[in-house]
């Protein structure tokens, strides 16, 4: 089945540092990639939708300056956490849009937890 | 906009016992509904799934109820043991879409030993 690989697992900075998280497709090609935050025990929220060679397009209420994402390749999609603050502290993860013939199937990175300290 | 109610929040089952996680949605045009389930510490993966025009759907002890009328769906855990604990959450879609799933709130579920 379609594998989506995310690096790292687990990052911890200092505050004020930026932070690059990593997501891959690696049997297949991911036209758009989304990243979601996830809170404890809260659910996953959407945090912006990226498709391949454009901008990203961002939900309301996330900073497009401070979390940057670039999608330049299919298998590649990168999301940077600028100037991070321990507020930005979470769970991300990534996940792609697979076009199965009969609509879209969806496989989840297995998540990146961010502390920042 | 509040598309996709789940409930309840948390769930504690005795082992064996069974497990029922509601869904109700809003929106029409979702014509998938599925269910992911989340281990601790890692990303959600697709449990099971089902679409509209069947009314129920089952593999091994996990079963989707789907009511159209209602639109609501629900999952129900057969037997339910304690590596079943995690969290559960719906994300009812428009498949055709390519959309982000818009996913509930997520249940909790403890099944005890």
């Amino acid at each position: 089945g379609a594998v989506v690989s995310q690096h790292p697992s687990r990052v911890i900075c200092k505050s004020g540092t930026s932070v690059k998280i990593e997501c891959r497709s690696l049997d297949f090609q991911a036209t758009t990639m989304f990243w979601y935050r996830q809170f404890p025990k809260q659910s996953l929220m959407l945090m912006a939708t990226s498709n391949e060679g454009s901008k990203a397009t961002y939900e309301q209420g996330v900073e497009k300056d401070k979390f940057l994402i670039n999608h330049a390749s299919l298998t590649l999609s990168t999301l940077t956490v600028t100037s991070a603050h321990p507020e930005d502290s979470s769970f991300y993860i990534c996940s792609a849009a697979i076009s199965t013939g009969g609509g879209y199937g969806y496989t989840f990175g297995s998540g990146t937890r961010l502390t920042v300290v | 906009q509040q598309q996709v109610k789940q409930s309840p929040q948390s769930l504690i089952v005795q082992k064996g016992g069974i497990s029922i996680i509601n869904c109700a949605y809003e929106n029409t045009a979702f014509d998938y509904f599925p269910w992911y389930q989340q281990f601790p510490g890692k990303g959600p993966a697709l449990l099971i799934a089902i679409r509209p025009d069947v009314s129920e759907k089952k593999e091994g002890r996990f079963t989707i109820s789907f009511n159209k009328s209602a639109k609501q769906f629900s999952l129900h855990i057969m037997d339910s043991q304690p590596g079943d604990s995690a969290t559960y959450f719906c994300a009812p879609n428009d498949s055709n879409s390519g959309y982000a799933l818009n996913f509930g709130k997520g249940t909790s579920l403890l099944v005890t030993p």
